[in-house]
Parts: C-alpha cells; structure tokens; sequence
C-alpha cells in the first residue's frame, strides 16, 4: 500500500533560520514523489518533484531510498514561506497520496 | 477558463441531505482527482477518473459518496444521506495526460461543505 506520513503537523522557525520538513513514504515499487504548497488564501500547487531535481524558492528535495524519505530543506527561511506543505507519492496507477501536511510558520 | 473551477465555493446543508459539488477542468485535461481536506487529516485521495477508463474509487470512504464525468470533461460529486462528519473542503484537480498524468496537478479552490 502507499502511504505518506509527514510527523510535523506544525514547525516554527525564524527568519533566518534553516529548514527542513520531514516526509517519508511507504511504497514497495520505485515512486515519484512531490512537494505541494498552499499559501493563505492560494490554491494548492506544485513546489518541486523528485524527478526534476529542481530548487525552486530555494527548497530542494533528495529522494533517499534507502531511509525512504523526501525532506525538503531550505537553508535560509523567509517570511513569504509561510504556508501549508504537502508531500505526495505516485506508484504505478498515478494515483496520487498526499501526507496529512506540515504547517510553516516562519516569524520575523 | 483559465484553471480548474470548482462550484459552489462554499455549500451548507442539513444532515440527511443530498449534495452535488462540481468541478470544471482545464480543457484539454484528461486526468481529473477528488480529495477531501479537513483539519488534521491533510488531503485524502477519493476518486480519480483518466480518460475513458473506469474511474479508480478506492479512496470513496462510504457508498453515500460517487462521482461521474460526462463526457470526459465536467465531474460532479455527490454525497447523499450527509453527515456532520462529511464536512470539509472538497478539491478537485485534473492534470494533462503527457508525459504521466501525474506531473503537475492543478487544484481549483474548493468547496467548503458544512452539514449542521
């Protein structure tokens, strides 16, 4: 079965500060994974995947296999991160499963 | 329309009720999910219809919940019978076929459905 267990509902940071946001999977073929985003009042939307190995706003992603694990990480956290993060695992059906998320609260 | 549209944005029922919420893709999109976002819970996966093939309903969490899509273009979710425990924001995403329909999803702004 796929499943995606984010352990933070809720990480506080400053400004300033790094960061990173824990997101293992449980899925016995090769995934793709995915962070998603929703700033206040936004819609949901795509930050980065796996496959890419993009950095966008400064976040960055490894996918590590052998702990099965997809943390995003940011060195440097910014007021305008503060949102809602999700991350999401797609098997075989492209079916995609998000955790339950982590809310970012990054004060000045 | 620009992105996906969802409608209505917000719906309020009395518990027993049936409700219909609506969700109009971005055109050309072929895959088209619904999830159900509620407080603690993060986003739980409920149907996913591609093309013509038969829909995956595995995340339906009761047979009081379904959902179609005419014509390989507007989904409609219905809930009958509502409970309190029904109530959420309902999302709808829908992506483009290639490469992998999971690629990019794009999510409309919900319903906020609240049964008393």
């Amino acid at each position: 079965a796929q499943r995606v267990t984010q352990p933070e509902k809720l990480l506080s940071v400053f400004k300033g500060a790094p960061v990173e946001l824990k997101c293992n999977y449980s899925y016995s073929g090769s995934p793709e994974l995915f962070w998603y985003v929703q700033y206040s009042r936004q819609r949901l939307q795509l930050l980065l995947r796996h496959i890419s190995r993009e950095s966008i706003k400064g976040f960055t992603a490894d996918l590590n296999k052998g702990e099965t694990s997809f943390h995003l990480k940011k060195p440097f956290a910014q007021e305008e991160d503060s949102a809602m993060y999700y991350c999401a695992l797609s098997g075989s059906s492209y079916k995609l499963i998000f955790g339950s998320g982590t809310r970012l609260l990054v004060r000045p | 329309g620009a992105g996906v549209s969802q409608s209505p944005s917000n719906k309020v029922t009395e518990k027993g009720k049936d409700v219909e919420l609506r969700c109009d893709p971005i055109s050309g999109h072929t895959a088209l999910y619904w999830y159900r976002q509620s407080l603690g819970q993060g986003l739980e996966f409920l149907i996913y219809f591609q093309g013509n093939s038969a829909p995956d309903k595995s995340g339906l969490p009761s047979d009081r919940f379904s959902a179609e899509r005419t014509g390989g273009s507007v989904s409609t979710l219905t809930i009958q019978r509502t409970q309190q425990e029904d109530s959420a924001v309902y999302l709808c995403a829908s992506s483009s076929e290639a490469p992998r329909a999971n690629e990019k999803l794009f999510f409309g702004s919900g319903t906020q459905l609240s049964v008393l």
